[in-house]
């Protein structure tokens, strides 16, 4: 189980956003990954193996974290920034992927 | 450029079949794993079966195990999801993935879904 925290993040344009994922087991940094969700659109891949940059995502993006902790960090929040992020965590054995139920980024 | 485009929701009564499809482009699609993902009404993603390139290995969520059937025909780049036994609690938008590889096991494309609803 993946939760998430806060739920919602009130924050207004060029502040920094810091967004929790916590795993009730300790995982892989490998199998982390954090999505980006706008209203009507797909996820979309930021951040995989807990910290790299998927292809195209500013650099104002990243991931930290390790054994059941996580972090994605918005350096300065763009206008474009603010929608629903997911962590997402994958487990071996069987293989299954698990969501975070999500933290909302809102203009203040 | 990678693209996919599903096709085949609607809506449908408890009990019923539909078949989903996924039409993929822009990359050699044998060569990666792909997932069915799906999304209810202001709820988080909910992947539901994945299956690998070669269409061999096969896994599913509980939630859909024995209802729903994952296929790829890789002569014409075609994901597809059978799904059977519907239940209200199945609608949802219905998203196709293609896996980032085998390494990192995320999904760094996804389709803009199909919506399901299943209602009598």
């Amino acid at each position: 189980v993946l939760t998430q925290s806060p739920g919602t993040l009130s924050l207004s344009p060029g502040e920094r956003a810091t967004l929790s994922c916590r795993a009730s087991q300790s995982l892989s940094s490998s199998y982390l990954a954090w999505y980006q969700q706008k209203p009507g659109q797909a996820p979309r891949l930021l951040i995989y193996g807990a910290a790299i940059r998927a292809t195209g995502i500013p650099e104002r993006f990243s991931g930290s974290g390790s054994g059941t902790d996580f972090t994605l960090t918005i350096r300065e929040l763009e206008p474009e920034d603010f929608a629903v992020y997911y962590c997402q965590q994958f487990g071996r054995s069987p293989p299954t992927w698990t969501f975070g139920q999500g933290t909302k980024v809102e203009v203040k | 450029e990678v693209q996919l485009l599903e096709s085949g929701g609607g809506l449908i009564q408890p009990g019923g079949s539909l078949r989903l499809s996924c039409a993929a482009s822009g990359f050699t699609f044998s060569t990666y794993d792909m997932a069915w993902v799906r999304q209810a009404p202001g709820k988080g993603p909910e992947w539901l079966s994945v299956i690998s390139g070669t269409g061999l290995t096969t896994h599913y969520a509980d939630s859909v195990k024995g209802r729903f059937t994952i296929s790829r025909d890789n002569s014409n780049n075609t994901l597809s999801l059978q799904m059977n036994s519907l239940r209200v609690e199945d609608t949802s938008v219905y998203f196709c993935a293609k896996s980032r590889g085998s390494l990192y096991r995320v999904w760094d494309s996804w389709g803009q879904g199909t919506l399901v609803t299943v209602s009598s």
